[in-house]
């Protein structure tokens, strides 16, 4: 299986604390995606970072990459009870338009 | 972006039986997808839902088992066939406009083989 590895597998945190979620992969990559699962519903898309990147941001969200040890992070900065979710990095390899999705990070954050 | 709709939204089923799952998007996208999501777990690809040809499987899901539908640019449908209380799990189907590189998940169907 290419499925990546997320850790930590679950995370609570305090409201206005930042929250910290690693993803490490086995091939080769095109880009890397992180998408957040609200309880019982589908995924929202959060950012993508492309191979040949290194650092992104969105709003609270900085995500990072290190195609050298196959490995991301996605930092939420000033965390809220509302990112209480899980979150899930997904691949996309070389030539190909396919998510092979990690094992995901739930995240609490209480008030 | 791209609004997904999915029916049921959960459903109850027999072993031995079978169910289809339709999947709609509010516009013409691309590339169509189903995946499982065992409880608990993460989301794993059972096929491309390919527009007027068959689908293309994943590794260890077959059409017998799980035979899929696109008809046109804005609707597929995947059935679960002979179920089983394996088969009890969250299929969720997604979406892809050309070049955009985001997929739009629609919001799954829960299903429950007894």
């Amino acid at each position: 299986s290419q499925q990546g590895e997320e850790d930590p597998q679950a995370l609570s945190i305090q409201e206005g604390e930042n929250a910290t979620m690693n993803c490490s992969y086995k091939t080769s990559i095109n880009n890397l995606q992180w998408y957040r699962q609200n309880s019982g519903r589908g995924l929202v898309h959060l950012i993508l970072i492309r191979s040949n990147e290194r650092e992104k941001h969105s709003g609270r969200l900085r995500v990072t990459l290190d195609t050298s040890k196959k490995s991301s992070s996605l930092l939420i900065t000033a965390s809220r009870a509302a990112d209480t979710a899980s979150y899930f990095c997904a691949t996309v390899g070389g030539g190909g338009n396919k998510l092979t999705f990690g094992t995901g990070t739930q995240l609490k954050v209480e008030l | 972006s791209a609004v997904i709709s999915q029916k049921p939204s959960r459903d109850i089923c027999q072993r031995g039986t079978s169910l289809t799952i339709q999947c709609q998007v509010d516009s013409q996208v691309t590339m169509m997808f189903w995946y499982r999501q065992q409880p608990g777990q993460s989301l794993t690809l059972i096929a491309t839902a390919n527009q007027g040809s068959e689908a293309t499987y994943e590794s260890g899901f077959v059409i017998d088992k799980f035979p899929i539908s696109r008809p046109n640019l804005t609707f597929s449908t995947l059935t679960v066939s002979n179920m089983s209380p394996e088969d009890s799990s969250i299929y969720l189907c997604s979406a892809e406009r050309q070049g955009a590189n985001e997929q739009y998940f629609g919001p799954g169907t829960r299903l429950t083989v007894t």
